[in-house]
C-alpha cells in the first residue's frame, strides 16, 4: 500500500523558515517524480515544486521560485521542501504527491499545515 | 499564473448526471493529452479520479468519465449518489518547467 507521510508543519512568522518532509512507503520511491501540492484554507489545489527521479532537476512555481528548495533521499525514501522568507500567503495545507504515469497525481499525503503569522 | 476554469458549483439529484467543465487555453488543456481530476471530500486529501483525459484507476465506478474537446475538459458523473458530494479539481500538464502543472478553480458538487 502506497504511504506519503508529510511532517514539519506549524506556525512560523513571516520572514522565518520551515523544513517539511515526506516519507514514502509501498512504491519504489527512487522511480518516481515528486511534487508538493498546496491548498490555502477554503481555497483551491496549487502546485508547488517538485523533482525528478534522481534529483537532478527541481523546477518551482513562481510564487515560491527562490524562497523554497525541493530535495530528496532515495536511500530513505524521503521527499523535502525547505521554506525560506515565509510571508503570510504561504499559509496552507502542503501536500506531497506522487506522480503517475500519465502526468497525473496518483497517490496524496494527508498533508502538513503551515500557518505563517505574527 | 492563471488556474483553468471550474464553474463554481453544480447539483443533481440521486441517480441524475453532472458535468463539470474545466477551461484552459492551447498551452495547457489544448495542447495535451494529459487532463486529471480530483475528488476531495471535506478534510481529505484529493483522489485520482481520472488520468490521462479519460482513463480511470483501479477502484474508482465506471460512473465517473472524461473526456476533452479543444481547450475544455469535462468530467461527468453518473448515477449521483450522496458520497459523489465533493469538491472537484482538475488539473493539465502545461509544459513549462516554471509552470508544468495547473489546476481548476474548483467545483463544489451537491447531491440534493
Amino acid at each position: 500500500e502506497v504511504q506519503l507521510v508529510e511532517s514539519g508543519g506549524g506556525l512560523v512568522q513571516p520572514g522565518g523558515s520551515l523544513r517539511l518532509s515526506c516519507t514514502a512507503s509501498g512504491f519504489t520511491f527512487s522511480y518516481y517524480w515528486m511534487h508538493w501540492v498546496r491548498q490555502a484554507p477554503g481555497k483551491g489545489l496549487v502546485w508547488v515544486s517538485r523533482i525528478r527521479t534522481d534529483g537532478s532537476m527541481t523546477n518551482y512555481a513562481d510564487s515560491v521560485k527562490g524562497r523554497f528548495t525541493i530535495s530528496r533521499d532515495n536511500a530513505k525514501n524521503t521527499l523535502q521542501l525547505q521554506m525560506n522568507s515565509l510571508r503570510a500567503e504561504d499559509t496552507a495545507l502542503y501536500y506531497c504527491v506522487k506522480e503517475g504515469a500519465y502526468a497525473d497525481f496518483d497517490y496524496w499525503g494527508q498533508g502538513t499545515l503551515v500557518t505563517v503569522s505574527s | 499564473q492563471s488556474a483553468l476554469t471550474q464553474p463554481p458549483s453544480a447539483s443533481g439529484s440521486p441517480g441524475q448526471s453532472v458535468t463539470i467543465s474545466c477551461t484552459g487555453t492551447s498551452s495547457d488543456v489544448g495542447g495535451y493529452n494529459y487532463v486529471s481530476w480530483y475528488q476531495q471530500h471535506p478534510g481529505k486529501a484529493p483522489k485520482l479520479m481520472i488520468y490521462d483525459v479519460n482513463k480511470r484507476p483501479s477502484g474508482v465506478p465506471d460512473r465517473f468519465s472524461g473526456s476533452k474537446s479543444g481547450n475544455t475538459a469535462s468530467l461527468t458523473v453518473s448515477g449521483l449518489q450522496a458520497d459523489d458530494e465533493a469538491d472537484y479539481y482538475c488539473c493539465s500538464y502545461a509544459g513549462s518547467n516554471s509552470r508544468p502543472y495547473v489546476f481548476g478553480t474548483g467545483t463544489k458538487v451537491t447531491v440534493l
